[in-house]
């Protein structure tokens, strides 16, 4: 089974600086997809940002990219340029690439402010 | 234009009834999910459905059951609610083949049993 970790439960940044939040899962397959959700107070589920495993190269969204690490098994977003709108809980996810039977594996959240 | 829709949004009720869950996608997915949302926060598959065909069911107990009617719509119906079924529903869809396999979700159904 695979899992997915998120072991900062919170962080805090300073408007318009950068912060990183770390992701790290577990899987014996090859073919998967990661991602980070974004859950603000409105508690509407958000994409941020995808990566698929196959591609080396990190996803990058605007502020937002990743560092996809796939021997570490790990996937960081970074947060350039803080914004206060960026405040809101971050799910990292993992889904596997197997088609119809593909659900989302979440790690437990991290909640994120933006001091102004 | 609302991708993923849910209803209602929020949802009272007491402990022994049943109750119903609606959601419905516009973006011609052909699957369709439902996550649960505990007091923790933590997302959990319950079921997912890939052309009206249940896929996942995931160890939810029997009082939970979900309807396909079409690939635009996925319900749920729970019966004899209970106080632990107090938790955000939340429905999701997305595509199961081709490049674009994110999962896009619904507002979320707070349900709340007393």
């Amino acid at each position: 089974a695979q899992t997915v970790t998120q072991s900062q439960p919170e962080m805090s940044v300073q408007e318009a600086e950068t912060v990183t939040l770390s992701c790290t899962y577990d899987t014996s397959e090859n073919n998967y997809y990661l991602f980070w959700y974004k859950q603000p107070p409105s508690r509407q589920m958000i994409l941020v940002i995808r990566q698929e495993a196959y591609k080396q190269q990190n996803a990058t969204e605007n502020r937002f990219s990743v560092n996809f690490q796939k021997a570490a098994k790990s996937f960081s977003l970074k947060i350039s340029d803080s914004q206060l709108g960026d405040t809101a809980m971050y799910f990292c996810a993992f889904m596997m690439g197997n088609g119809a039977n593909s659900k989302l594996t979440f790690g437990k959240g991290i909640t994120l402010s933006v001091r102004p | 234009d609302t991708a993923v829709s849910q209803t209602p949004k929020y949802l009272v009720t007491q402990m022994g009834n049943d109750k119903s869950i609606k959601c419905e996608q516009n973006l011609g997915h052909d699957t369709m999910y439902w996550y649960k949302q505990d007091s923790k926060k933590f997302l959990k598959i319950m079921f997912s459905y890939n052309n009206k065909e249940l896929i996942i069911n995931e160890t939810v107990p029997n009082r939970f059951s979900p309807k396909s009617p079409d690939k635009a719509h996925l319900n749920l119906h729970i019966n004899s609610l209970e106080l632990g079924d107090s938790a955000v529903y939340f429905c999701a869809s997305s595509q199961s083949f081709g490049r674009a396999r994110e999962q896009y979700f619904g507002p979320g159904t707070r349900l709340t049993v007393t």
